[in-house]
């Protein structure tokens, strides 16, 4: 079971918008920053957001983070095809002596 | 363009050390910037983060709770790389090993992130 709680699935149609959410403590997203990955089939993840709302270049501005208390969220616009992914959610955990946590990954579907 | 090279043995028998390495390119183990992790990822146990080595004026290891009685990172300053042992494999810990850098926010202060990752080696425990 992963710290970090999402939606096992999302979807949406071509040019919708989806967000996909992300629940954690005080010890992890209460205290930290959050970081959003997106993972093609048979690839590594891919940094898509990190510090809660900031994108690495070249990742395009339809996506966006945002952070509010213990929860965050990732909201995907004009979705596209190429869009269908496992996106994954992380922020350290301060509890014991630290860690990198994760979400179980949400498997987004664009019908 | 900064890159992880990983390599390693994808087949490791049960009870047998785990070994895996990550070669750094355009970047330094050294680097007081940046910390250099391991993070494996499982059907069962989703992603999972191992743990990390970083310079800062001396040595530092954090490892995960989990495995802390069976793992060691170590860096090797002269190839530039980073290692994984893992000791006493069961067939749990068959997984996608993968090696990330750990870099500091510049846009928000005091913020980590893992930016860049490897490509993964599939690892399976089996005799």
């Amino acid at each position: 079971q992963s710290v970090l709680t999402q939606p096992p699935s999302a979807s949406g149609t071509p040019g919708q918008r989806v967000t996909i959410s992300c629940s954690g403590s005080s010890s992890n997203i209460g205290s930290n920053t959050v970081n959003w990955y997106q993972q093609l089939p048979g690839t590594a993840p891919k940094l898509l957001i990190y510090s809660n709302n900031q994108r690495p270049s070249g990742v395009p501005d339809r996506f966006s983070g945002s952070k509010s208390g213990t929860s965050a969220s990732l909201a995907i616009s004009g979705l596209q095809s190429e869009d269908e992914a496992d996106y994954y959610c992380a922020a350290w955990d301060d509890s014991l002596n630290g860690s990198w946590v994760f979400g179980g990954g949400t498997k987004l579907t664009v019908l | 363009q900064v890159q992880l090279q990983q390599s390693g043995p994808g087949l490791v028998k049960p009870s047998q050390t785990l070994s895996l390495t990550c070669a750094i390119s355009g970047d330094s183990v050294s680097s007081n910037s940046a910390a250099w992790n391991w993070i494996r990822q499982s059907p069962s146990r989703g992603l999972e983060w191992l743990g990390r080595t970083y310079y800062r004026s001396k040595w530092y290891n954090d490892y995960a709770v989990s495995v802390k009685s069976r793992i060691t990172i170590n860096p090797d300053t002269s190839k530039n790389q980073f290692s994984l042992q893992l000791n006493s494999v069961t067939p749990e810990d068959t997984a996608v090993y993968y090696c990330a850098r750990e870099k500091r926010g510049i846009a928000v202060a005091g913020t980590w992130f893992l930016d860049l990752w490897g490509r993964g080696t599939l690892v399976t425990v089996s005799s």
